[in-house]
């Protein structure tokens, strides 16, 4: 079965910018889509389709994806944005999520 | 907007069978072009797809393999929802479980229910 790999933790000063990976072999064939989830609450679709946001979702947010790595990437981080976040794609038949990667704004 | 409201019992005995429902508004179960998903999260398993239900001029469900001989994932028309049973339960299938909108069935979750914690302890 297909696999993600993320990261199991990524930290980011104030106000800079942090970067998730999400690594599949070949994944830049497949369309990647990421969520952010907090404590307690159901995840948050943020990006869909490797670099597509939803409504409402703010500009600092970005995707990309090309090989065996996707990215989402924050800009300009803010304490709210402290969160855990995951990849997720469609493969044989199936949603496949990655392990997920929390994000700590210092 | 889109809402998705979930009931069911959250504490059930190991070989008693998991029975959640999730009811939509602001769509329709029977649409032609959005799937209605369920999916599970636990410290050991992290997030879990379990399967879906879709209208594609007849009705489809498709389930992951880890559960395919246990589930049944189900559309009711005349209450607007979905629903989810798993038989045979034991403790590793204590999780919190969601049900999810795919609109545009490009296996993406736009919209999410609140989540259910279901415990399977004797």
């Amino acid at each position: 079965s297909y696999e993600l790999t993320q990261p199991l933790s990524v930290s980011v000063a104030l106000g800079q910018t942090a970067r998730i990976t999400c690594g599949g072999n070949n994944i830049g064939s497949k369309h990647v889509h990421w969520y952010q989830q907090k404590p307690g609450q159901a995840p948050v679709l943020v990006i869909y389709r490797d670099s597509n946001r939803p409504s409402g979702i703010p500009e600092r947010f970005s995707g990309s994806n090309s090989g065996n790595t996707a990215t989402l990437t924050i800009s300009r981080a803010q304490a709210g944005d402290e969160a855990d976040y995951y990849c997720q794609l469609w493969d044989s038949s199936a949603w496949v999520f990655g392990g997920g990667t929390k994000l700590t704004v210092l | 907007q889109v809402q998705l409201q979930q009931s069911g019992p959250g504490l059930m005995k190991p070989s008693q069978t998991l029975s959640l429902t999730c009811a939509i508004s602001g769509d329709s179960v029977s649409s032609n072009s959005a799937t209605w998903n369920w999916i599970r999260q636990s410290p050991s398993r992290g997030l879990e797809w379990l399967g879906r239900t879709y209208y594609r001029s007849k009705w489809y469900s498709d389930y992951a393999v880890s559960v395919k001989s246990r589930i049944t994932i189900n559309p009711d028309t005349s209450q607007n929802q979905f629903s989810l049973q798993l038989n045979s339960v034991t403790p590793e299938d204590t999780a919190v479980y969601y049900c999810a909108r795919d609109n545009q069935g490009i296996a993406v979750a736009d919209y999410w229910g609140q989540g259910t914690l279901v415990t399977v302890s004797s």
